[in-house]
């Protein structure tokens, strides 16, 4: 079994959409969370960060933790055509230099 | 604040070639340095991880004669292809990371995309 399964779609939606992208995990020791955001040919960029259980706002995104059910989800609301790119779940244990990644999930905003 | 940055951003070079990739970490200490490479529409794969001062961990698989990294200073690492072949074609990214940082993350490189003719 993978640390970290994340499924890689691709993901179509409609300009304007709510966008749910999952990561479940089955290491119980982790405790940071990441999500980056992957354009074609680019390097990853760090979109959020949450740290143990709960939800973090920053504009359209939202980052929830589920620990009792190794689960974490990625919200966008008003999902624009930019916003179109893979996005990669990450996590890590405390203070380790291990971080593991999801595949990542294709998502394609269609104008 | 968290910036990292990589050269070349492309390199082309023909087989049997070496290619040196930089990865700085721009306004911050890196404590970590981390080298992926990616093929075209998959996942990162980890290749080696590299503490300043000391000899870089190779992943299982990973060639650490074919794949030379040099983790120098807090701010550098660099990572050596020698003798470079067409199925070393990939893209290369690094990141970094710091106990600084408000929190134990990882911030990426931009990418290098290497060629081998």
């Amino acid at each position: 079994q993978k640390e970290v399964e994340q499924d890689p779609g691709p993901l179509s939606v409609p300009e304007g959409a709510i966008v749910s992208l999952n990561c479940t995990y089955s290491n119980s020791a982790f405790q940071y969370f990441m999500w980056y955001r992957q354009y074609s040919r680019k390097g990853p960029e760090l979109l959020m960060y949450t740290y143990s259980s709960g939800n973090k706002e920053d504009g359209r995104f939202t980052a929830q933790v589920d620990k009792s059910s190794k689960y974490i989800s990625l919200f966008i609301r008003d999902s624009q055509p930019s916003d179109s790119a893979t996005y990669l779940c990450a996590m890590s244990v405390s203070g380790g230099n291990q971080f593991y990644f999801g595949t990542g999930t294709s998502l394609t905003v269609i104008p | 604040g968290a910036v990292v940055s990589q050269h070349p951003s492309r390199v082309i070079c023909k087989s049997g070639t070496s290619v040196k990739i930089e990865c700085r970490s721009l306004d911050f200490q890196a404590t970590t340095m981390f080298w992926y490479r990616q093929f075209p529409k998959q996942s990162l794969m980890l290749m080696a991880t590299s503490n300043e001062g000391s000899k870089a961990t190779y992943e299982q698989g990973v060639e650490k004669d074919k794949f030379l990294i040099n983790h120098a200073s807090l701010t550098l690492s660099t990572l050596t292809v020698t003798s470079a072949h067409p199925e070393d074609s990939s893209f290369y990214i690094c990141s970094a990371t710091s106990r600084r940082l408000e929190a134990d993350t990882q911030y990426f490189g931009p990418g290098t995309r290497l060629t081998v003719l």
